[in-house]
């Protein structure tokens, strides 16, 4: 069975950080892209950032370039994201994605990040 | 501000039939594959439609996908009350090298 499991969210100050991990199973995780999407509050799905199967091409959203930064352990089947200057406006629901764009997609049940002091 | 623009909000009887559009441009609907999902009340996104107009394996027929130029549709007919949902169209965006989504559909079954 498929698993996607996202963990590591929690109440951070503004300007600190988060590491987020989404552990993966029943899959060979290797053999897929895959994606960091959040939804805040009371607004819609985000595309936040996603990472080719070996790692060697990543891509973000503009709001968090240079901020976060998408990587993967295909060792250990797990995907990251590390999450720094953090702003209240990354106040959301974080989900990891398996294939987002095509019949294999899979989510996460997603990990909840609040930025507040 | 989404880079693709969805209405905010749809509603139709039971048994209906309704569309949600998804208006984007030449860099991202206009020359990639155009996804949708589903979304319930405090669950994971449900993929409906991918590559336009392909179905994944358990999604009713009721559910269709099409796309024209850069525009994308949503249909969906023999609406039911579990149908209410938000909607979203996604792409790949060329000229940000990023995905882009909708802002989102909140279908009303009244």
């Amino acid at each position: 069975e498929v698993q996607l499991v996202e963990s590591g969210g929690g109440l951070v100050q503004p300007g600190g950080s988060l590491r987020l991990s989404c552990a993966a199973s029943g899959f060979t995780f290797s053999n897929y892209w895959m994606t960091w999407v959040r939804r805040a509050p009371g607004k819609g799905l985000e595309w936040v950032a996603n990472i080719k199967e070996d790692g060697s091409e990543k891509y973000y959203v503009d709001s968090v370039k240079g901020r976060f930064t998408i990587s993967r352990d295909n060792a250990k089947n797990s995907l990251y994201l590390q999450m720094n200057s953090l702003r209240a406006e990354d106040t959301a629901v974080y989900y990891c994605a398996r294939a987002l764009y095509n019949s294999g997609a899979y989510w996460g049940q997603g990990t909840l990040v609040t930025v507040s002091s | 501000q989404s880079v693709l623009t969805q209405p905010p909000s749809v509603s139709a009887a039971p048994g209906q039939k309704v569309t949600i559009s998804c208006s984007g441009s030449s860099s991202n609907i206009g020359n990639n594959y155009v996804s949708w999902y589903q979304q319930l009340p405090g669950t994971a996104p449900k993929l409906l439609i991918y590559d336009n107009n392909k179905r994944p394996s358990g999604i009713p027929d009721r559910f269709s996908g099409s796309k024209s130029g850069t525009s994308a549709t949503l249909g969906i007919t023999g609406l039911q009350t579990g149908d209410e949902a938000d909607y979203y169209c996604v792409t790949w965006d060329d000229s940000v090298s990023a995905g882009v989504f909708g802002g989102g559909t909140k279908l009303a079954v009244l």
